[in-house]
């Protein structure tokens, strides 16, 4: 079992819609969690970060977290087709971070 | 903002050269990490530091070494490269706590003929 899993996709999503990214994660010692946006041919850049359960709200992005399913997702309201990008999910381990292996998203206009 | 450089965007060598790939952070963090990333593979993590000349091995250390003189800077280096070295390698720095995020630098395209 990876330590952190992703669905590949690609998801591909109207513009205007919702986009849910899933991430699922093996060590129940993980304490913070992270989404990355990487755009084509560029670096991986940090959109938000969750530490508690429950859902953390920032702009049209809402991080979820449940520790006890080891799951944690992305929500992003009013896709426009700037969000087309993969977005990495990742976890914090003993002493470095793990991440999966991302989720490429498309949002059609 | 916390700022990540690399020394190249794209490198072009032949097998059996010796690669030196350079990654300089301008933050004072402890931990920095470098990557490679191939498609459908994500992000592997080849060598990371938590302080200077501290090293630990990461995922897929074979046929890399890294050094950490200062802080600041943390250097990879493929002995001998082979073609199946051929990637993406990124660097990134963090903070000493699990709770902090690393930050990427550009990356270096690498091709090895």
């Amino acid at each position: 079992q990876k330590e952190v899993e992703q669905n590949s996709g690609p998801l591909s999503v109207p513009e205007g819609a919702i986009a849910s990214l899933n991430c699922t994660y093996s060590d129940r010692g993980s304490q913070s969690f992270f989404w990355y946006r990487q755009y084509s041919g560029k670096s991986p850049e940090l959109i938000m970060f969750i530490y508690s359960n429950g859902d953390k709200e920032d702009g049209r992005f809402t991080a979820q977290l449940n520790k006890a399913s080891q799951y944690v997702s992305l929500l992003i309201r009013d896709s426009q087709p700037s969000d087309s990008a993969t977005y990495l999910c990742a976890v914090n381990g003993k002493a470095d971070m793990r991440f999966g292996a991302g989720t490429r998203l498309t949002v059609k206009p | 903002d916390v700022k990540v450089t690399q020394s190249s965007r794209y490198l072009v060598k032949r097998t059996g050269e010796k690669v030196f790939l350079e990654c300089v952070q301008d933050m004072d963090h402890e931990n920095m990490f470098w990557y490679r990333q191939d498609p459908g593979l994500g992000l592997r993590l080849i060598y990371f530091s938590y302080d200077v000349k501290m090293k630990e091995k990461g995922d897929i250390p074979e046929g890399y070494s890294v050094s950490r003189e200062k802080k600041e800077r943390f250097s990879l280096i493929l002995e001998s490269a082979s073609t199946n070295q051929t990637s993406m390698y990124l660097c990134a720095s963090s903070m000493t706590s699990a709770y902090n995020e690393q930050f990427f630098g550009p990356g270096t395209r690498l091709t090895v003929l």
